[in-house]
């Protein structure tokens, strides 16, 4: 994950909106990925973006992608208990591999 | 529709020995990657099987071997196993099609732990 960059940590308060950022650094990259990982369990795909795009929105998901920066995010609405997990941001250059970042802790506090 | 199942869920090894995991893709999928997570880190690609071949490889030693069988399942076998092997490793499997957005849909994992 070493081309892909994401702050370690965050913490929320319940009904607020969570933004997790991540910094990538190939601008060849087609596909970005959220996924979430909550413990124990494997990876689940949030969303995607398509690099021709700036932002999507799934229900309370919204992700905005700078193709200048490199820089996509990802943000939560109205946070609930059960979005304590693990986030990881993930680009794809091909359909071969992804490559991921660290992963950002989401803490939801009430 | 059974998602990506992987086993065994849990598995201790000894340093040296050998080990092999097993990954049964999910309804429709013909392309098993598989990827190693080490405790607070990201996945990592090891490699990729399509038509039961190799396609691509990430930066993992000879020692990680797969194998991917007409039926599109997949084995991950791993070698002369370290304590630096310990890791959950994933299997995700996907569609090739000319439009690969259609993502990727992981396993719970394989948690190995090598003492």
């Amino acid at each position: 994950g070493e081309d892909v960059e994401q702050s370690l940590f965050l913490s929320v308060r319940e009904g607020d909106s969570s933004v997790i950022n991540c910094t990538y650094t190939d601008s060849s990259s087609t596909y970005l990925y959220w996924y979430k990982q909550e413990p124990g369990a494997g990876l689940q795909l949030l969303t995607y973006i398509f690099s021709n795009m700036d932002m999507k929105q799934d229900q309370r998901l919204t992700v905005l992608l700078n193709k200048k920066d490199k820089h996509l995010s990802l943000r939560i609405a109205d946070t609930q208990t059960g979005d304590s997990a693990i986030y990881f941001c993930a680009e794809s250059m091909n359909d071969y591999k992804l490559s991921f970042g660290a992963g950002t802790t989401v803490t939801v506090r009430a | 529709d059974a998602g990506v199942t992987q086993s065994p869920t849990h598995l201790i090894k000894t340093r040296g020995q050998q080990v092999t995991l097993r990954c049964s893709p999910k309804s429709g999928h013909d392309t098993v990657s598989w990827y190693q997570q080490a405790l607070g880190q990201g996945p990592q690609f090891i490699f990729q099987y399509y038509e039961e071949e190799e396609r691509q490889r990430g930066n993992f030693p000879d020692r990680f071997s797969g194998h991917q069988f007409p039926n599109y399942s997949s084995e991950l076998n791993v070698n002369a196993l370290l304590l630096g092997d310990s890791a959950l490793y994933l299997c995700a499997s996907s569609r090739k099609t000319a439009n690969y957005n259609y993502g990727y849909t992981f396993g719970s994992g394989t948690r190995l732990t090598v003492v």
